[in-house]
């Protein structure tokens, strides 16, 4: 079956600074890409997604790059601030979103 | 989009009871998803309930301990059954966009421990 990994799984940066997260998975099957964000005690929220006939795709300050080839994909969040501090998880997914499989999170904490 | 109701948001319960969790979705969906998040784990996906059938338990978990109803389109409960200090987790129950079944709703969660 499908199996996403994540790394890193905690990453600490200054406000201002990028942040990158990237994930492998290994079904070339999987076809949707989506990355949620779960704040403290929050609900798992979709922040991006990209579909596997697209390599990038960009939303203000957040981006998703994918490479079917090496079956990778990344997150990229520029001139980070505090409220980006969050767990994110990268998922996979074919066929609806019943079978995502989820990565393992990364917890990022942007410091002031 | 869709919004997801779930209660309770917390509870503390005595092991060898057991917790109803309850979802409530504001649009009618053929699946809801129930996902268990171990303390500071990812998500796994317990079962999928439809309506008008048994619920579809993933591996690893079992009816006997997680009795799902989904008597109709907009509600489904999961039932953690015989709790054990084991099952501490928050419990998230979850929905496909209507508008773009790869995409997911979840609802806020509930937090489980048990003592």
């Amino acid at each position: 079956g499908e199996n996403v990994e994540q790394h890193p799984s905690t990453l600490s940066v200054q406000e201002g600074d990028s942040a990158v997260i990237k994930c492998t998975y290994s079904d070339s099957a999987s076809n949707y890409f989506p990355w949620y964000k779960q704040e403290l005690g929050k609900r798992p929220q979709l922040i991006i997604d990209i579909r596997s006939n697209v390599g990038e795709k960009k939303d203000q300050r957040i981006a998703v790059t994918l490479n079917k080839t090496a079956k990778h994909f990344s997150l990229h969040i520029t001139e980070t601030q505090p409220e980006d501090s969050a767990v994110y998880f990268c998922a996979a997914s074919k066929n609806g979103g019943f079978k995502t499989i989820f990565g393992a999170g990364t917890r990022l904490f942007v410091k002031a | 989009s869709a919004v997801i109701s779930q209660k309770p948001s917390r509870d503390i319960c005595q092991r060898g009871t057991s917790l109803t969790i309850q979802c409530q979705v504001d649009s009618q969906v053929t699946m809801m998803f129930w996902y268990r998040q171990q303390p500071g784990q990812s998500l796994t996906l317990i079962a999928t309930a439809n309506q008008g059938s048994e619920a579809t338990y993933e591996s690893g978990f079992v009816i006997d301990k997680f009795p799902i109803s989904r008597p109709n389109l907009t509600f489904s409960t999961l039932t953690v059954s015989n709790m054990s200090p084991e099952d501490s987790s928050i419990y998230l129950c979850s929905v496909e966009d209507p508008s773009d079944n790869e995409k997911l709703f979840f609802g806020s969660g509930t937090q489980l421990s048990v003592l």
